[in-house]
């Protein structure tokens, strides 16, 4: 089965710093998808981004991009100019062609004023 | 709007009393999945649904139940819940890779359950 590991349970950054999330994951298969999703204090689960691994560019989304290595199964999120409410746990998630999805243990980001 | 709907959204119970927390999404999605998160493990899979009537277990589902009977509605159920079952619990729900291009989940806004 897919496993995905987070190495950083806590993460701290200077407000308007760029902080980088790492994320390592062990597959067989070819084709699937990974993501990144924020739960702030409120337990919400927000999709930040999302990658295919069929494509090499690597996806971005405003202030958040990902670099994907998929020899090395390597998927780190850099969020850029942190704002105070990025503080939140984030959770690195593989998803295969039959919808499994599997996660990391998350990190918690600490955002400093 | 849609969304995957889970409640209650709290809920303290005691030891072996029966109880149900529902799920129901409204975007006509065949996958349906419940998740356990507990700190240090991240979300793992409990039971998932591939279309009606078709149920699998996932990584945790001693202790579980679930039911599909409707394509919206997802039932999570524990029939003698336990301390070791105090939990944050979601219920998240997708179209088929194949139809949505691997978009990945709608989550529901969680179940903090207590077990005492």
């Amino acid at each position: 089965a897919q496993t995905v590991t987070q190495s950083q349970p806590e993460m701290s950054v200077q407000e308007a710093e760029t902080v980088t999330l790492s994320c390592t994951y062990d597959t067989s298969e070819s084709d699937y998808y990974l993501f990144w999703y924020k739960q702030p204090p409120s337990r919400q689960m927000i999709l930040v981004i999302r990658q295919e691994a069929y494509k090499q560019q690597n996806a971005t989304e405003n202030r958040f991009s990902v670099n994907f290595q998929k020899a090395a199964k390597s998927f780190s999120l850099k969020i850029s100019d942190s704002q105070l409410g990025d503080a939140a746990m984030y959770f690195c998630a593989y998803m295969s062609n039959n919808n499994d999805m599997r996660f990391g243990a998350g990190t918690r980001l600490t955002v400093k004023p | 709007e849609a969304q995957v709907t889970q409640n209650p959204r709290y809920l303290i119970t005691v030891t072996g009393k029966k109880l149900t927390v529902t799920c129901s999404q409204n975007m006509n999605h065949e996958y349906m999945s419940w998740y356990r998160q507990d700190p240090g493990l991240g979300l793992r899979q409990i039971y998932y649904s591939m279309n009606v009537e078709v149920t699998d277990k996932g990584d945790v589902p001693e202790g579980y139940k679930v039911s599909r009977k409707e394509k919206r509605n997802f039932p999570l159920i524990l029939e003698s819940p336990s301390p070791n079952q105090t939990s944050l619990y979601f219920c998240a729900s997708s179209l088929r890779v194949s139809a949505s291009l691997g978009y990945g989940y709608t989550f529901g806004s969680g179940t903090r359950l207590t077990v005492v």
